[in-house]
């Protein structure tokens, strides 16, 4: 069974604070890690896909690195507006295409 | 480029009573899942459809769950009876191509059953 775990469950910074964001995954074979962004009342919004370790993604403040174990979400220079819930999710080579998400990390950047 | 549009934003029903939501997802998107997420929790996925064909049901609870992708383009899903524990927000997204293509999510649908 695939799972995913995200640590810290809470984390709250001061603006400029850097900081990362954890995510370890078990999966039968590892066709893409997804990280998502999601607001209260809203929809998670896609930010980066990474397909093989050693992989790294960046927009803006964000920047993805993969393992074979884990996914980091590292935070440069927060802002307030990057308050939100950061959530990590997999998906399984062969059969379905669903996710497989984590519980999430409630980031929270305060001014 | 319009959004997974969904409906309603937010329903209240009864325990035992029946209720349904409805997608839209982008168009073109051939791929349509259900998602749904508790409170505190990461979205899971219910049902995925490949244009108006279901490809994963495993975690639908089909007892008293059921959904439909007529004509491969809308989605309704459908609740019958309600139990206290469907609580939750139930997510619809589409991807243009389900192999490790990105996928959309919808606003949502946020259901309390009392």
């Amino acid at each position: 069974e695939d799972q995913v775990t995200q640590s810290p469950e809470a984390l709250r910074l001061q603006e400029g604070e850097s900081s990362s964001l954890n995510c370890s995954y078990t999966v039968s074979g590892l066709r893409g890690l997804f990280w998502y962004r999601q607001d209260p009342g809203k929809g998670p919004e896609f930010l980066f896909t990474l397909y093989s370790a050693g992989e790294e993604k960046e927009k803006e403040r964000l920047k993805a690195t993969l393992t074979k174990k884990e996914s980091f979400l590292h935070i440069t220079a927060p802002k307030p507006e990057d308050s939100a819930t950061y959530l990590c999710a997999v998906q399984a080579r062969g059969g379905a295409d669903g996710l497989t998400f984590g519980k999430g990390t409630h980031l929270i950047i305060q001014p | 480029e319009a959004g997974v549009a969904q409906s309603p934003r937010y329903k209240i029903i009864e325990k035992r009573q029946s209720v349904a939501f409805w997608c839209n997802p982008i168009s073109g998107h051939a791929t349509l899942y259900w998602y749904q997420q508790i409170l505190g929790q990461g979205p899971k996925l219910l049902i995925q459809f490949q244009n108006n064909g279901v490809v994963d049901d495993s975690q639908l609870p089909k007892d008293r769950f059921s959904a439909e992708r007529l004509k491969g383009v809308d989605s309704t899903l459908k609740i019958q009876p309600a139990k206290l524990e469907d609580s939750a927000v139930y997510l619809c997204a589409s991807s243009l191509d389900g192999a490790a293509g990105e996928q959309f999510f919808g606003p949502g649908t946020r259901l309390t059953v009392l």
